[in-house]
C-alpha cells in the first residue's frame, strides 16, 4: 500500500510569505505527527493529532505556525510570515493504534518537505 | 526534560568492518528506544525498536542493545556494506505522555567506503 506522502517536496519562499505544507498519512492511521528537522539535527516534535483532534501543539515554535486535520486524514501545516529560521525539512509521520491494547504502533515517516526561506 | 545525544556525529569506515553507534538519553523513564535510518532527501525508516523491558533486538546484520539504568543504547552493524551509508538516528519514547512522543538524537552520519 501507499506510504505517507507529502507535498510539495521542495518549497522556496520569500521572507514574509505564507506557506502551506500537506501531509497524506497512511489510510486508516489515527495518529499523525509533524516534525521539524534542521540541517544536521534530528527531527523535533511540533504537533500531534489523534483523528481530527490536535492533542499536543507544544512543539510549535511560534503562533505563526498552525496545523489542522479537519477530517481526520489529510493534514496541513501552515507557516505565516515565514522567517529565515523557518528553513528546515518538515516531516510528517502517521501510526495506527493497536486495537486490543490501545498502544500506538511504530510511526511511518513521509519523505518531508524541504523549505527554504530567502 | 529528555535529551538524546549520539556519538560519533560522523563515521567513515572501510567496507566489511563491524561498527558501533552510540546513543545516550538523560531520562531513564522511557517506554521504548528506536533506531531509524535516514537517507538523503528521504524520510526515516525504522530499523529496530527495543521495549523498555528488553535488553536487545536483532535484525539481520543489525543488533541494538538497551541499558536503561545507564541511559545508553548501541547499534551494532556487522560486516558493513556501502549500502549502509546513511544517517542513523536514535529516538526515545517518553513515558510522560499517553501517545507516542519521541525525542530524537542528532544522528550519526555513516559512510562505508568500498
Amino acid at each position: 500500500g501507499a506510504g505517507v506522502s507529502q507535498s510539495p517536496r521542495y518549497k522556496v519562499a520569500k521572507r514574509g510569505q505564507d506557506v502551506a505544507l500537506r501531509c497524506d498519512p497512511i489510510s486508516g492511521h489515527v495518529s499523525l505527527f509533524w516534525y521539524q528537522q534542521a540541517l544536521g539535527q534530528g527531527p523535533e516534535f511540533l504537533t500531534y493529532f489523534q483523528n481530527e483532534a490536535q492533542l499536543d501543539k507544544s512543539g510549535l515554535p511560534s503562533d505563526r505556525f498552525f496545523a489542522e486535520r479537519p477530517e481526520g486524514s489529510v493534514s496541513t501545516l501552515k507557516i505565516q510570515r515565514t522567517q529565515q529560521e523557518d528553513s528546515a525539512v518538515y516531516l510528517c509521520a502517521s501510526s495506527a493504534i493497536k486495537p486490543k491494547t490501545g498502544f500506538q504502533e511504530t510511526q511511518y515517516f513521509g519523505p518531508g518537505t524541504r523549505l527554504l526561506v530567502l | 526534560k529528555q535529551e538524546v545525544t549520539q556519538i560519533p556525529a560522523a563515521l567513515s569506515v572501510p567496507e566489511g568492518e563491524n561498527l558501533v553507534l552510540n546513543c545516550s538519553f538523560t531520562d531513564s523513564a522511557i517506554y521504548n528506544l528506536q533506531w531509524f535510518r535516514q537517507d538523503p532527501g528521504k524520510g526515516l525508516t525504522s530499523l529496530l525498536l527495543i521495549q523498555s523491558s528488553q535488553r536487545e533486538q536483532t535484525s539481520g546484520r543489525l543488533n541494538a542493545s538497551l541499558d536503561k539504568s545507564s541511559g545508553r543504547s548501541t547499534l551494532y552493524i556487522a560486516a558493513s556494506q556501502p549500502g549502509d551509508s546513511a544517517t542513523y538516528l536514535c529516538a526515545a519514547r517518553t513515558m510522560k505522555t499517553s501517545y507516542d512522543k519521541v525525542i530524537f538524537g542528532p544522528g550519526t552520519s555513516l559512510s562505508v567506503i568500498p
